[in-house]
């Protein structure tokens, strides 16, 4: 596509659910990178996707957070058991390599009642 | 991993006024980015400028590698101007290749 698009715009989801939100990187993209923001906080690393290599999970802030690329294109982000403070913004991002500009989709603003 | 500071936290201008926004970074870097977040949340790229000089209408940036720091000029700001300016950098190895965000420059500019 033209852009990243992510999906859905906005979620609001019970505590202990579960939740999905994907993300579909610019078409050609090998690198897919998720970040979180949190209200009145700082861009988070959480993951990052690099062709056929194992991901760097090491932003994941805990094992209830998990992700998938699929393909090499589309990418899902799963939060199992949902709690209060997994409400922020999740915002996808692909470049065309590792380490290259990097570009955002427009985010899905979690929230956790 | 690389630290980056953003200056100065907060900045009101008139509609008009010219303005200097600041980013230093701890380690040298190969990926540097400058991005505006808009009311809406997206964050737009503004430059991808790991060094030198580039242009593009009312912004420039100027990244001193060497020297660690990245500079964003806005002249002649206007009201759509307004919002969160991020500076984040990486350093574009397997072990690096994430990029580091600073706190931003929140921005409000007055007509």
């Amino acid at each position: 596509g033209a852009g990243v698009s992510q999906s859905p715009s906005n979620k609001v989801t019970e505590k202990g659910k579960d939740v999905e939100l994907r993300c579909d990187p610019i078409s050609g993209h090998t690198a897919l990178y998720w970040y979180r923001q949190s209200l009145g906080q700082g861009l988070e690393f959480l993951i990052y996707f690099q062709g056929n290599s194992a991901p760097d999970k090491s932003g994941l802030p805990s094992d209830r957070f998990s992700a998938e690329r699929t393909g090499g294109s589309v990418s899902t982000l799963t939060i199992q058991r949902t709690q209060q403070e997994d409400s922020a913004v999740y915002l996808c991002a692909s470049s065309l390599d590792l380490g290259v500009e990097a570009f955002f989709g427009q985010g899905t603003r979690l929230t956790v009642v | 991993g690389i630290q980056v500071e953003q200056s100065p936290p907060d900045l009101i201008l008139q509609e008009g006024a010219n303005s200097t926004l600041r980013c230093n970074f701890s380690d040298s870097v190969n990926n540097l980015q400058w991005f505006h977040q808009n009311p809406w949340g997206q964050l737009i790229n503004l430059f991808y400028i790991p060094s030198g000089t580039k242009q593009n209408g009312r912004l420039s940036a100027t990244t001193v590698a060497t020297e660690r720091y990245s500079l964003l000029y806005i002249s002649s700001s206007q009201t759509t101007d307004s919002g969160v300016y991020f500076c984040a950098s990486g350093r574009g190895e397997t072990s690096g290749s994430r990029l580091t965000f600073g706190e931003g420059t929140q921005l409000t500019v007055n007509p």
